[in-house]
């Protein structure tokens, strides 16, 4: 089957910058995307990574490696705004739909 | 355009009751899902519409869920009769269909917030 694993929380300072890393464990893999969810909002789509590397979007970046099944978010300059829960995912072995992780809930305070 | 929108946004009914939840997807997306998110637990696929069919409803608890997705556009999901632990957060999300490759990307709507007592 699949699961994944990301931190519980993670706290950090306006300004600073943060990595949420998830592993997971999968029947087959397409990608590892990224959600982030602000209280009580829709889950809104930040990034998605199906090859090893890097991919840039502002001040995120999302970074995979296949051989480690292993992932991560990494958010720079951070905002107040940016404080939110982050799901990482991928599709399930059928490729119908998302599996997402438990989600992490990070505070950024002044 | 217009997003994922769903209604009602909340929803409190007691147990043994029915209560049906609505979908409106983003125009033109033949991918509807539904998921729910019980309080501090994961987001939890439901099932997977691909235009009228159900391509895959392997997630659905019981079979006192019950998704339609008539004409291929807005979906309905009911729950008769309910029970305590369907309480959650049940949020529908739609997303193009692009040849044989999903769309990574998908559109969430805010959610129906049910509780049951």
């Amino acid at each position: 089957g699949q699961s994944l694993e990301q931190p519980s929380e993670v706290t950090a300072v306006e300004g600073a910058i943060v990595q949420i890393n998830c592993t997971y464990q999968t029947s087959g893999f397409y990608g590892l995307s990224w959600y982030q969810q602000h209280d009580g909002g829709a889950p809104t789509f930040l990034s998605y990574n199906a090859l090893d590397g890097l991919e840039e979007t502002g001040r995120f970046s999302s970074f995979l490696s296949r051989s480690d099944s292993y992932g991560y978010l990494l958010l720079q300059e951070l905002q107040m705004k940016d404080s939110a829960s982050y799901f990482c995912a991928v599709f399930n072995q059928a490729g119908t739909a998302l599996i997402f992780g438990k989600g992490t809930t990070l505070s950024v305070s002044s | 355009e217009a997003g994922v929108t769903q209604f009602p946004s909340h929803s409190v009914i007691e147990k043994g009751q029915t209560v049906t939840l609505r979908c409106d997807p983003i125009s033109g997306h033949d991918n509807l899902y539904w998921y729910r998110r019980v309080m501090g637990k994961e987001i939890k696929f439901l099932l997977h519409f691909v235009k009228e069919s159900k391509q895959d409803e392997s997630g659905m608890p019981n079979n006192r869920f019950l998704a339609e997705r008539t004409g291929g556009t807005y979906s309905t999901l009911k729950v008769q009769p309910a029970e305590l632990e369907d309480s959650g957060v049940y949020f529908c999300a739609s997303s193009q269909f692009e040849g044989q490759a999903l769309s990574p990307e998908q559109y969430f709507g805010p959610g129906t917030r049910l509780t049951v007592t």
